[in-house]
Parts: structure tokens; sequence; C-alpha cells
């Protein structure tokens, strides 16, 4: 079983739709949690970055982790076709060196 | 949020050869820069930490004599694929942490390597 799961989609949405991304990890020592954006042959942009557990909101992007499930999301309201890239999710453990771990990535892909 | 530059973003090499990627943090110092892999549609993978003025620390599984790591300075991390194969083609990207307490880590653009 991996550390984190993440289905790699593809997930395909109207444009306007809310979008639902989301994670399942298995260890219960991950207390960092974050969101990255990734357009094709480009490096990850940070999008969302968390501690422990509660939502947290930036614009059309809200990031909610449920340490007791062990199970993170990102919204994206009023999707756009610019929002169309795969989202990856990582995370960390306290004082792990900062090694973080990651998921497969989603790719989304939100159409006109 | 923090600038992380690599250079070349895409480099095609005979295989034999070796190939020197670039990692730069242009508007902060990064002690800690990171190595990864990732082949498409796969995650990334952590290949090497590379710490400035030591010995990177290299990932289980990853050949520290095929792929060598400098961090000669705060602002510049290099990877080194010597002896490049076929198999080593892939798409490398750095990241360098800004903010020593909280792991938050800024990606370099990626370097896509093609070895023929």
């Amino acid at each position: 079983q991996k550390e984190v799961e993440q289905d790699p989609g593809p997930l395909s949405v109207p444009e306007g739709a809310i979008v639902s991304l989301n994670c399942t990890y298995s260890n219960s020592a991950f207390q960092y949690f974050m969101w990255y954006r990734q357009y094709s042959r480009k490096g990850p942009e940070l999008l969302m970055y968390t501690y422990s557990s509660g939502n947290k909101e930036d614009g059309r992007f809200t990031a909610q982790v449920d340490k007791s499930s062990k199970y993170i999301s990102l919204f994206i309201r009023d999707s756009q076709p610019s929002d169309s890239a795969t989202y990856l999710c990582a995370m960390k453990v306290t004082g792990g060196g900062n090694k973080l771990t990651f998921g497969t990535g989603t790719q989304l892909k939100v159409e006109l | 949020g923090a600038v992380v530059s690599q250079h070349p973003s895409w480099v095609i090499c005979k295989s034999g050869t070796s190939v020197k990627i670039e990692c730069r943090s242009l508007d902060f110092q990064a002690t800690t820069m990171f190595w990864y892999r990732q082949f498409p549609k796969q995650s990334l993978m952590l290949m090497a930490t590379s710490n400035e003025g030591s010995k990177a620390t290299y990932e289980q599984g990853v050949e520290k004599d095929k792929f060598l790591i400098n961090h000669a300075s705060l602002t510049l991390s290099t990877l080194t694929v010597t002896s490049a194969h076929p198999e080593d083609s892939s798409f490398y990207i750095c990241s360098a942490l800004a903010g020593s307490n909280t792991g938050e880590l800024f990606f370099g653009e990626g370097s896509r390597l093609t070895v023929l």
C-alpha cells in the first residue's frame, strides 16, 4: 500500500463547476499538507499549505484536512479552463527533514 | 512565492555522455535543495537532498556515482547525470526550501532529458 493514494483521473468538468480533489494517506505522523499544481512539462507550483487539521481558503481554492480520517481535499470553485493541470497532494512529518511524500497527481481538465 | 530557476529546460544527448543540470534560487538563499525525477503520468520521486557545503544525501536505490550532486553555494545546486543511457531519460525537477520551519518547497520548471 502506498503511503499516499490519489486518483490519477483524468477528471473532466465543465467551466464553472466546483471541483473536488482528494488524497488519502496511511501515515498518521503526517502533519503538513500541501497541494501543488503542475502544468504539462513544468515544475509543480505550490497552491495551498496547511498544518494539521482544518480548512484554509485562498481565493477560489479551499484546502481541507481531516486527520482523523487521514483524508485531505482541495476544492476549486468556479473552475476555469486555465485550471486544467495535474494536481499533486504532498505531505510531510514534523522533523522529517522536509522530505515530502507525493501522491501520483490527479489530471484535471476544465472544458468550455 | 519564491523563484527557483532550472537550466536547461530540455536537453538531448548521446548515450555515454554526461549532462549537467543547474538549479538556482533567485530571490532567496537555500541551504537545502532537493532533486526529483518524474516519469510520465507518475509522481515525483525524491532522488537526493542537496545540502550546501556538504555531501548530498541519496535516497535508497539512487546511484550516487551516476547522479552527482554539488551544492557549492546558497543559491546553486547542480545535478550531473554521468554516462547517460536511454533509461535515464526523464523529467528532472529541483526544489528549494524556503522557510526552515514550515518546510515550504518551491520547485524549478524542470529539465527534460532525452538520451539517444
